[in-house]
């Protein structure tokens, strides 16, 4: 059965950094493109980032660009999340997601002093 | 402000048809493809249409999809107390240089 288990969130001061990761199975993870999506307490979704089923291509919102870094190892199955100067706005659940239409569980990241 | 614009709410009893929209531009909806999700209270989303108006194995067929011009909407038949959730649309965007870009989404409530 297809599944995406995220890990890494917790709470974290501003400034500082995070690393989330997005462990896939029962499907095959190096043929599908992955999204980070996240939502704020209460908010809608929002897409932050989307890397190619090869790596070849990435892309962020504006509000992440040049903070936040997509990448997967397909080896490991697995993608990342490298979240950098965080900010109290970055505070939400973050979801992974193929472009096949599986969506992990979340993990939670607060920014907070 | 989504650049994808649904309505906040929608209610309806069961048993009833209702439709959710989602309005664009020919950036977005004019020309990509739409998706549409469904997220329970206390849960992650869950894809209930793609492509425009694909169902994923599993969805019911109470679920359907359409595309006009710049427009989505997403429709419930045979509306059913578990059907109470909030539902967003998604699409990419060609004017934007960013990922998928999600509406605002609709909190549905069935009275």
């Amino acid at each position: 059965q297809e599944q995406l288990v995220e890990s890494g969130g917790g709470v974290v001061q501003p400034g500082r950094s995070l690393r989330l990761s997005c462990a896939a199975s029962g499907f095959t993870f190096s043929s599908y493109g992955m999204h980070w999506v996240r939502q704020a307490p209460g908010k809608g979704l929002e897409g932050v980032a989307a890397i190619w089923y090869d790596g070849s291509k990435k892309e962020y919102v504006d509000s992440v660009k040049g903070r936040f870094t997509v990448s997967r190892d397909n080896s490991k199955n697995t993608l990342y999340l490298q979240m950098n100067s965080l900010r109290a706005e970055d505070t939400a659940v973050y979801y992974c997601a193929s472009i096949r239409g599986d969506w992990g569980q979340g993990t939670l990241v607060t920014v907070s002093s | 402000q989504s650049v994808l614009t649904q309505p906040p709410s929608a209610a309806g009893t069961p048993g009833q048809r209702i439709t959710i929209s989602c309005s664009g531009s020919s950036s977005n909806i004019g020309n990509k493809y739409v998706f549409w999700y469904q997220q329970l209270p206390g849960t992650a989303p869950k894809l209930l249409i793609y492509r425009n108006n694909h169902r994923p194995s599993g969805v019911p067929d109470r679920f359907s999809g359409s595309k006009s011009g710049t427009s989505a909407s997403l429709a419930i038949s045979g509306l059913r107390s578990e059907d109470e959730a909030d539902y967003y649309c998604a699409a990419w965007d060609d004017s934007l240089s960013g990922p998928v870009i999600f509406g605002g989404g609709t909190k549905l409530t069935v009275l």
